[in-house]
């Protein structure tokens, strides 16, 4: 059973489209993340919710939208597709109280605009 | 200066050598502290916290934290070639609690 899912697990689009990947968590966990994976492999933040609200929100262009349905969900909307997009996104879940900050990640998404 | 700095690298080291692995952070007042690996085309997992200074084992692996130096080391002891991936040093910076702070890695290879 996994723990962190997203889909889907390659995207490859023009620029200018939209596209949505999706994020489900079967851990019990309070908080999910999406970060950044970049072609050096650097790995960032972009946004973090606790239980369905927005508690880390970087300095991410308006074209990237999070949306969190419930606390086992977040997925994330991207309008405008630039090449600078390109990357690997993933999701990540952490408890809260103990173990808090202990993130587990999904496989990824890699993403690539054309 | 970036808030986590790690040598890119390669290290390589041969099989049954201890690998020693660097981190350096920016802010001092940080307090919780994180290893992770990532193989190639694959997800983070994490091997290590730290929350302390000093040392904390755990199996081959041994982390440690000297918050003065603003420094936190892993080491691998008889290095495998399966150990050969990507280590991240992840740090939690002051006054932001969730928010997992990265460098950028350090490539390890183990060679037979």
């Amino acid at each position: 059973d996994t723990a962190v899912s997203q889909t889907p697990k390659y995207l490859v689009t023009q620029m200018g489209n939209d596209k949505s990947i999706k994020c489900e968590q079967n851990l019990g966990h309070d908080t999910m993340y999406w970060y950044k994976q970049d072609s050096k492999k650097f790995l960032k933040i972009m946004f973090s919710y606790n239980n369905k609200e927005l508690i880390i929100n970087e300095t991410v262009p308006n074209r990237f939208s999070p949306k969190s349905p419930d606390k086992a969900h977040l997925n994330l909307h991207i309008n405008s597709l630039e090449l600078g997009d390109s990357a690997v996104y993933f999701c990540a879940s952490s408890p809260t109280g103990s173990g808090a900050n202990v993130l587990t990640f999904g496989a990824g998404s890699r993403l690539t605009v054309l | 200066q970036k808030e986590v700095e790690q040598n890119s690298g390669p290290l390589s080291v041969p099989e049954g050598a201890i690998a020693s692995l660097n981190c350096t952070y920016s802010d001092r007042g940080s307090q919780s502290f994180f290893w992770y690996r990532q193989y190639s085309g694959k997800s983070p997992e994490l091997i290590m916290s730290i929350y302390s200074n000093g040392d904390k084992e755990d199996g081959r692996f041994t982390a440690q934290l000297n918050k003065a130096s603003q420094y936190v080391s892993l080491l691998i002891r008889d290095s495998q070639p399966s150990d050969s991936a990507t280590y991240l040093c992840a740090v939690i910076p002051t006054g932001t609690a969730s928010k997992l702070t990265f460098g950028t890695g350090t490539r390890l290879q183990v060679t037979l």
